[in-house]
């Protein structure tokens, strides 16, 4: 399997516009977790889904971000309008639930800067 | 404030040492995470657990879920341990616990 995909590895941006951050888990893999990571806070849950649905959103700082998870094989991270508080390195990882203990693969992550 | 603390917060070792990284958290969780990301930043995980302790070649990781303390070891360590090792728990624990700053390992030759 290739593992996690994540596109774009790297983007740039300027503040206010809309940035849409995605993810392709490993086939057969039922659950998929959003991750931040910054210098100053390190790393970060944002949204975990189970099954497509979304079991923890309790991690998204705000409005402005939203992730959608509409079949097992997708999910994208969206935030709008973009802030330049918002660079950081944003993992996807995902895992199955299996006598395997749950490890979670993690993707390459998309670095983002906004300007 | 819930918190993850890990420590030592940088350590620097020789190879063949053995190593043990602490992480200790504020409210109870029912399980806990070991990662360890690469110079490059790659992401592994090393472990999960939620009681006792679990090895994987030489790595060891042990956790006591009542006394909110966990811990990895490295054993015959060596340079290509060079990484940075962070806890955290599964989910985000109770009242938005998240991961530790993590340990930074360097193992000389």
């Amino acid at each position: 399997d290739a593992g996690v995909i994540q596109s774009p590895r790297h983007e740039v941006t300027e503040m206010g516009q809309e940035v849409t951050l995605r993810c392709k888990p490993i086939s057969g893999h039922n659950s998929l977790f959003w991750y931040r990571q910054t210098m100053m806070r390190g790393l970060e849950l944002l949204i975990y889904f189970n099954n497509n649905v979304p079991i923890d959103d309790s991690g998204m700082p705000e409005d402005r971000f939203s992730a959608k998870m509409p079949n097992a094989s997708f999910s994208t991270l969206k935030i709008q309008p973009s802030e330049p508080r918002d660079s950081a390195v944003y993992f996807c990882a995902s895992s199955s639930d299996t006598p395997r203990l749950y490890e979670q693969y993690f993707g390459p992550g998309t670095r983002l800067t906004v300007t | 404030k819930n918190e993850v603390e890990q420590s030592p917060q940088n350590l620097t070792a020789q190879e063949g040492e053995f190593i043990t990284i602490n992480c200790s958290y504020s409210v109870g969780i029912s399980a806990l995470h070991w990662l360890q990301q690469h110079p490059g930043g790659g992401i592994v995980s090393l472990f999960m657990l939620s009681s006792g302790k679990k090895k994987h070649g030489r790595l060891i990781a042990t956790i006591n879920i009542q006394e909110k303390h966990s811990s990895l070891h490295i054993t015959a360590s060596h340079p290509r341990d060079s990484a940075v090792y962070i806890c955290g728990p599964i989910g985000r624990g109770a009242d938005g616990l998240t991961f530790g700053k993590g340990t930074h390992l360097i193992i000389q030759p």
